[in-house]
C-alpha cells in the first residue's frame, strides 16, 4: 500500500509565485525524498532530508520535516514554467537506510503559467 | 555516467499474453527497484533487490508477476498472464551502496498497454 498522501492533488500558479506542497506519512522513516516527474519522463531526485533534520535547502527548493506530525512540505520559490511537473514525496523505511523500502505518495501536479 | 536503461519503451499485448521487461541499472549500484505506475497515481513498489537477493516483494502479485536479478546486475520483470489492469508504466530504479542515504535513479520506464 502507498505510504504517503500528498496535498494538494493539483496546484496552478503564475510564474514567479511560490508553490507549496505537503506530504504526510504513516510509519517511522529513515529519510524522506522529493522527486519530480515531467510528462512522459522518468522520475528525477530533487532533495533528501534525514529523519533527524528539520529543514533543508537546495537552490529554489526548501524542504521541512516534522516527524512528530509525520509530515513534510516542499516549497518552490520564484516558480518558472519549467517547474510544471508532478512532484512526489518518497519515504525510506526499514532497519537500514540502504536496504529500506522506498515508498512513494500519490503526487501533486503543479502547473506554472507563464 | 550512463543512466538506468530499460527496454522496451512501449509494449502492447493482448490480455492473457505474457510480457517481459528488462532493466540495466547504473554500474555498481547494489539496490534495484521495480515500480508500477498507473496513470494519475504514484509509483507502487513491486520488488526491491539488494545485489541478487530480494529485500521486499510484498506488493508483487506473485501469481502472475515474477522478477529476477541475475548476478546482481541486470533484472527482468515478467507478467504471465497479463490482465487489463496491468496497463501501466513499469519503472526500474537503482541506488548505490554507499553507507549513506542514497537517492534512486530512474529509467525512462516501459509503457505497457494490455488490450
Amino acid at each position: 500500500s502507498q505510504q504517503g498522501e500528498e496535498d494538494p492533488q493539483a496546484l496552478s500558479i503564475q510564474e514567479g509565485e511560490n508553490a507549496t506542497m505537503n506530504c504526510s506519512y504513516k510509519t517511522s522513516i529513515n529519510n524522506l525524498q522529493w522527486y519530480r516527474q515531467n510528462s512522459g519522463r522518468g522520475l528525477v531526485h530533487l532533495i533528501l532530508i534525514r529523519s533527524n533534520e528539520r529543514e533543508k535547502h537546495s537552490g529554489r527548493l526548501r524542504v521541512t520535516l516534522d516527524t512528530s506530525k509525520k509530515s513534510s512540505s516542499l516549497l518552490i520559490t520564484a516558480s518558472r514554467a519549467a517547474d510544471t511537473a508532478s512532484y512526489f514525496c518518497a519515504t525510506k523505511h526499514g532497519s537500514s537506510s540502504n536496504t529500506g523500502k522506498l515508498i512513494f505518495g500519490q503526487g501533486t501536479t503543479l502547473q506554472v503559467k507563464p | 555516467e550512463a543512466g538506468v536503461a530499460q527496454s522496451p519503451r512501449y509494449k502492447i499485448i493482448e490480455k492473457r499474453q505474457s510480457v517481459a521487461f528488462w532493466c540495466n541499472p547504473i554500474s555498481g549500484h547494489a539496490t534495484l527497484y521495480w515500480y508500477q505506475q498507473i496513470l494519475g497515481q504514484g509509483p507502487k513498489l513491486l520488488i526491491q533487490f539488494q545485489n541478487n537477493g530480494v529485500v521486499d516483494d510484498s506488493q508483487l502479485p506473485k501469481d502472475r508477476f515474477s522478477a529476477e536479478r541475475l548476478k546482481g546486475v541486470d533484472s527482468t520483470l515478467k507478467i504471465q498472464p497479463a490482465k487489463l489492469e496491468d496497463s501501466a508504466v513499469y519503472l526500474c530504479a537503482s541506488s548505490p551502496w554507499t553507507g549513506e542515504e542514497a537517492e534512486a535513479f530512474f529509467g525512462q520506464g516501459t509503457r505497457l498497454t494490455v488490450v
